[in-house]
């Protein structure tokens, strides 16, 4: 039982350039957001899916695009990467219920040049 | 005014220490609270959950919400080297996303 998964861990872009952060969880959890974390600013929420087949803009949207391909993958793509986007980004999931634990991936740390 | 504010940190204290911990809110309708533990370049992890107002205890940790106040409290006895972590209070009010506060570094020196 992996948990939650991402890749790549680290990615280094030029600006300009674009680019899919991969995620997928074996739990058969329903929900499934992402996250950027940058110093001083905490845990950022850019988009989520409630359920298979939906996505919905977070906190912090623009820039991004995000597939739910399927109840286990939710993938964030960055189009045209952005200086400003240099940050570590998580990937979480949820089955749900009171506290709406979040089971976190390890991390991808992104530079943007 | 953001919704939660946490003290920014960082904290340093000896082993063996209690340790408070602080966040603040201003939305009325949260009513679970939670904290997380993030160690050094890994995903954060649930600590401890409370709901509304009154104490929870687990071990060393106790989890502290006053919803009159808006404001809640993670307290660590006997604090050990493996506290050293960022620790991130998160709430939620009706729906599925939840709000992180900025988190505070902590660094138990031995």
């Amino acid at each position: 039982n992996a948990g939650v998964t991402q890749t790549p861990k680290f990615q280094v872009l030029k600006t300009g350039q674009s680019m899919t952060l991969q995620c997928a969880q074996d739990m058969n959890h329903n929900s499934m957001y992402w996250y950027r974390q940058d110093p001083g600013m905490g845990l950022r929420l850019i988009y989520y899916s409630a359920s298979e087949g939906t996505t919905d803009k977070g906190e912090v949207p623009n820039g991004y695009n995000v597939s739910r391909l399927n109840k286990r993958e939710f993938s964030l793509r960055l189009e045209s990467a952005a200086p400003s986007q240099t940050s570590v980004y998580f990937c979480a999931s949820t089955s749900g219920g009171s506290y709406n634990e979040q089971f976190f991936g390890p991390g991808t740390r992104l530079t943007v040049l | 005014q953001k919704e939660v504010e946490q003290d920014p940190g960082p904290l340093s204290v000896p082993e063996g220490a209690i340790v408070s911990l602080n966040c603040t809110y201003s939305n009325s309708a949260f009513q679970y609270f939670m904290w997380y533990r993030q160690y050094s370049r890994k995903g954060p992890e649930l600590l401890m959950y409370t709901y509304s107002s009154g104490n929870k205890e687990d071990g060393r940790f106790t989890a502290q919400v006053d919803k009159s106040s808006k404001y809640i409290s993670l307290f660590i006895r006997d604090s050990q080297p493996s506290d050293s972590a960022t620790y991130l209070c998160a709430m939620r009010g009706g729906n599925s996303k939840l709000t992180f506060g900025k988190g505070i570094t902590l660094s138990v020196r031995p």
